[in-house]
């Protein structure tokens, strides 16, 4: 695709349901990111994917959190059991390799908990 | 801990003038630093970056200052325009070359007309 597409662009969910945020990196990047945006605050680093591997999940803040990737493409973000300290800007974005620097973002979902 | 610190929340300057927005690290291990621009409702977008084996780097009105003993970077904005208005983030890149960056709070940035 011409750029990184994140699916839903909003989201209000209840308190304790599920749910599930997708990310269509640029086609042919082999590394994937996932960051956090909480109101007023900088980007929080949550995981990285280098082709459909997680060699770096530290950002996770709970097993809530979890993330898989298919197909060296589609990655989804699941959050079980939602919090209102959930409710933000969740962020993905790719790049054509871990030797480059530049990171290309999505417009990201923001994500509301009630 | 906060690795990459944007101490200033807001700058306003008038358009024509030098835009100066400053980030400050404490990891001296980060080997590239660089700028994103975020407009509302938009994903962060890349502007400029910088090795850490440089001290300057320059693309038409930005340009970015590396000064290492002092982990401080900065970007000149010169002359700022009103459609350069955006939050902006210093961002560094974790050693261990995962492409992981780590980001600051950001800045927000108007130019006035």
């Amino acid at each position: 695709g011409a750029g990184v597409s994140q699916s839903p662009s909003n989201k209000v969910t209840e308190k304790g349901k599920d749910v599930e945020l997708r990310c269509d990196p640029i086609s042919g990047h082999t590394a994937l990111y996932w960051y956090r945006q909480r109101l007023g605050q900088g980007l929080e680093f949550l995981i990285y994917f280098q082709g459909n591997s997680a060699p770096d999940k530290s950002g996770l803040p709970s097993d809530r959190f979890s993330a898989e990737r298919t197909g060296e493409s589609v990655s989804t973000l699941t959050i079980q059991r939602t919090q209102q300290e959930d409710s933000a800007v969740y962020l993905c974005a790719s790049s054509p390799g871990t030797g480059y620097t530049e990171a290309f973002f999505g417009q990201g979902t923001r994500l509301t908990v009630v | 801990d906060q690795q990459v610190k944007q101490n200033s929340p807001s700058l306003s300057v008038q358009e024509g003038r030098i835009s100066i927005l400053n980030c400050d690290y404490t990891n001296s291990m980060f080997d590239y630093f660089l700028w994103y621009k975020k407009y509302p409702a938009e994903g962060p977008t890349f502007l400029i970056s910088i090795s850490s084996i440089k001290d300057k780097n320059e693309d038409g009105r930005f340009t970015v200052f590396l000064n290492k003993s002092a982990k401080h970077l900065s970007l000149h904005i010169v002359p700022s325009q009103p459609g350069d208005s955006a939050v902006y983030f210093c961002a560094a890149r974790a050693s261990g070359n995962t492409g992981k960056l780590i980001f600051g709070q950001g800045t927000t940035l108007q130019v006035k007309p």
